[in-house]
Parts: structure tokens; C-alpha cells; sequence
């Protein structure tokens, strides 16, 4: 079985702060991605990544960076939170192209 | 501009009868659909696929239905559980097949 597994459920911070969200696979799928969603608005793509150490940005990566230093590990920073990043945060996984994204439970991000 | 839409918000169903979910595109460059399913507090889960070359897809109670000439894809369930109730996406991507863009969601209820 798929196992995405997101460091925490729910996080609060504050502006300002640093905030990084960790995704770990157990199944060597080559890429892994991020997303945040938002009520009325799906799920948008923040990044991803297709190999170690290699990342592309998304449709919304403004105030975002990556890490992917292992094939299993991908992370999220925020490198200054806002209160507008206050979102569900979802990591994905992927095989490879043309095959089903599998998805993590999420990460419910609050900024004060 | 919205690529992947999901005109309808929300959908009520009897339990047994046919639920119909539905999901425009407007990029002819999509050729790779999928159809999640996602209960609160929890990451999307898989439901099924299809690809372009393709204009129909089944799995147990799940069917994709494709029209390529219309930009427009269907989900149906037959017959509706009352555990069906859930937010479903609809997602598109491209020939590369890694990002994925994603609908807005249909809530669908399911009454017993």
C-alpha cells in the first residue's frame, strides 16, 4: 500500500516565523509534489519535484521554497509566514508520469 | 483562467440511484484525467482514470466517460452508497503527465 507520511496534522505559528512541513514515501516514487487547498478554490500546485535535488515551481510558489535532499524526503518552507498562507497543506507522490498521485493527510497550517 | 471547471458546487443523491459528477477542460494538451475523492480531515484519495486514447473507463461502481470533440469528462456511480458522501475533484494533465490541475470540487450527499 501507498504510504504518504506528513510530519503533522495540525501546526500553528506565528508571522514571521519559519515554518517547514516535512513529506516522507516509503515507495521510491520518483516525484513528489505540494499543494495547498483552500475552500472555493481546489487544490492548487505550490511545487514539485522530479528527482533529488531537482524542483519546479507550480502555479503559486511566491513565498515558498523546496528541499529534496533524499528520494524519500520532500519539504516545504515558508521562509517568513503570513497569515495568507493559512492553509490545508497536501503532499503527493507520484511513480512516474501518467500514473496516479497519491496523497498524504494533510497539513492544517494556521498563522497568527 | 480556470482549465479544469466544475460547474457544480454541490449534489444531492438518493441512496441506489446514479450520482453524475461532471468536469469541462479547456486545454486541448490534456490527455491524462483522474477523479479523487476526498473526506474532511483527510488527503484526496485515488478513484480512477483515463486516458485520452480512450472514452470509457469502469471500475466496480466507478465509470469515467470521456468526450475529447466536447472537452468534457463524467464520473458516475452506480448504484450510491451513503458512504460516498464526499468532496470529488476531477484533475487534468499533459502528455508529461506529472502536474496535475485540479478542479474546484463538487460535494456530492448521498441520503439513505
Amino acid at each position: 500500500d501507498v504510504k504518504v507520511t506528513q510530519s503533522s496534522r495540525y501546526l500553528v505559528k506565528r508571522t514571521g516565523e519559519k515554518v517547514f512541513l516535512e513529506c516522507v514515501q516509503d515507495m521510491d516514487h520518483e516525484n513528489m509534489f505540494w499543494y495547498r487547498q483552500d475552500p472555493g478554490l481546489g487544490l492548487r500546485l505550490i511545487y514539485f519535484s522530479y528527482d533529488v535535488k531537482m524542483k519546479e515551481k507550480g502555479d503559486i510558489p511566491e513565498g515558498y521554497s523546496v528541499s529534496r535532499e533524499k528520494k524519500e524526503r520532500f519539504s516545504l518552507i515558508l521562509e517568513s509566514a503570513s497569515t495568507n498562507q493559512t492553509s490545508m497543506y497536501l503532499c503527493a507522490t507520484q511513480y512516474r508520469g501518467n500514473q496516479p498521485q497519491h496523497f498524504g493527510d494533510g497539513t492544517r497550517l494556521s498563522i497568527l | 483562467d480556470q482549465q479544469v471547471k466544475q460547474n457544480s458546487p454541490s449534489l444531492s443523491v438518493q441512496e441506489g440511484r446514479i450520482s453524475i459528477l461532471n468536469c469541462d477542460y479547456t486545454n486541448s494538451m490534456f490527455d491524462y484525467f483522474l477523479w479523487y475523492k476526498k473526506y474532511p480531515a483527510e488527503g484526496p484519495t485515488f478513484l480512477i482514470s483515463i486516458s485520452s486514447i480512450k472514452d470509457k473507463n469502469e471500475d466496480g461502481r466507478f465509470t469515467v466517460f470521456l468526450n475529447k470533440s466536447a472537452k468534457h469528462l463524467s464520473l458516475h456511480i452506480v448504484p450510491s452508497q451513503p458512504g460516498d458522501s464526499a468532496v470529488y475533484f476531477c484533475a487534468a494533465s499533459d502528455q508529461a503527465g506529472t502536474a496535475l490541475i485540479f478542479g474546484k470540487g463538487t460535494t456530492l450527499s448521498v441520503s439513505s
